[in-house]
C-alpha cells in the first residue's frame, strides 16, 4: 500500500494565489521529501524535512511536518504559471534503508 | 553539471523482443534507483543499488526483468521477453548516501511502448 497519500489529487488556481498540498503517511519515518514533475520530465527534488524538524522554507516553498498526525503540507506562495506540475511527497522506509515510497501526487495547474 | 542521463528517451518495440534501458548516474553518487511510472500504479521502485551492489530488488515484477550495475557510472535494466503490460515510463535516479540518505536526482526517463 502507498506510504504517502497526497490531497487533493488536483488543484487549479490563479497566478498569484497560494497553493497548499497535503501528504499523509502510515509508518514512522526518518525524513519526508517533496518532488516536482513537469510533463514529460523526471522528478526534481524540492525539499527534504527530517523527522525532528517541524517546518522548513526554501524560496516560495514552505513545508511543515507533523509526526504526531503523520502528515506534511507543501505551501507554494505567490504561484506562477511555471509552477504548473505534479507534486509528490516521498517517505523513506523504516530503518533508514534509502528506499523512498512515493504518493500518487497532486496535479497543480496555475492559470495565468 | 551533467544530470542523470538515460537512453533511449523513447522505445517502441514488439512483444517478445528484448529491451535494454541504460542509465548513467551523476558522477560521485553511490546509489542508483530504477523506477517505473504508470497512470494506474504511480511511481514504483523496481530495484536499487548502493556502491554497485543490489540492495533491494523486491519491486522487480517478474523474472523477465533484470538489472545490472557493472561499475559506478553505468546501469542497465533489461526486459526479456517484453510484454504490452510493461509499457510505462522508466526512470533512473541517483543519490549520494553518507550515513543518511540524501535527495534523489532523476533522469528524464525512457518512455517504453510494447506493441
Amino acid at each position: 500500500s502507498q506510504q504517502g497519500e497526497e490531497d487533493p489529487q488536483a488543484l487549479s488556481i490563479q497566478e498569484g494565489e497560494n497553493a497548499t498540498m497535503n501528504c499523509s503517511y502510515k509508518t514512522s519515518i526518518n525524513n519526508l521529501q517533496w518532488y516536482r514533475q513537469n510533463s514529460g520530465r523526471g522528478l526534481v527534488h524540492l525539499i527534504l524535512i527530517r523527522s525532528n524538524e517541524r517546518e522548513k522554507h526554501s524560496g516560495r516553498l514552505r513545508v511543515t511536518l507533523d509526526t504526531s498526525k503523520k502528515s506534511s503540507s507543501l505551501l507554494i506562495t505567490a504561484s506562477r504559471a511555471a509552477d504548473t506540475a505534479s507534486y509528490f511527497c516521498a517517505t523513506d522506509a523504516a530503518g533508514n534503508t534509502g528506499k523512498l515510497i512515493f504518493g500518487q501526487g497532486t496535479t497543480l495547474q496555475v492559470k495565468p | 553539471d551533467a544530470g542523470v542521463i538515460q537512453s533511449p528517451r523513447h522505445e517502441v518495440t514488439e512483444m517478445g523482443q528484448e529491451v535494454t534501458l541504460r542509465c548513467k548516474p551523476i558522477s560521485g553518487h553511490n546509489s542508483l534507483f530504477w523506477y517505473r511510472q504508470t497512470m494506474m500504479r504511480g511511481l514504483e521502485l523496481l530495484i536499487y543499488f548502493n556502491n554497485n551492489v543490489p540492495i533491494d530488488d523486491s519491486g522487480m515484477p517478474e523474472d523477465r526483468f533484470s538489472a545490472k550495475m557493472p561499475n559506478a557510472s553505468f546501469s542497465t535494466l533489461k526486459i526479456q521477453p517484453s510484454e504490452p503490460r510493461d509499457s510505462a515510463v522508466y526512470f533512473c535516479a541517483s543519490s549520494l548516501s553518507e550515513g543518511l540518505w540524501g535527495p534523489q536526482h532523476f533522469g528524464d526517463g525512457t518512455r517504453l511502448s510494447i506493441l
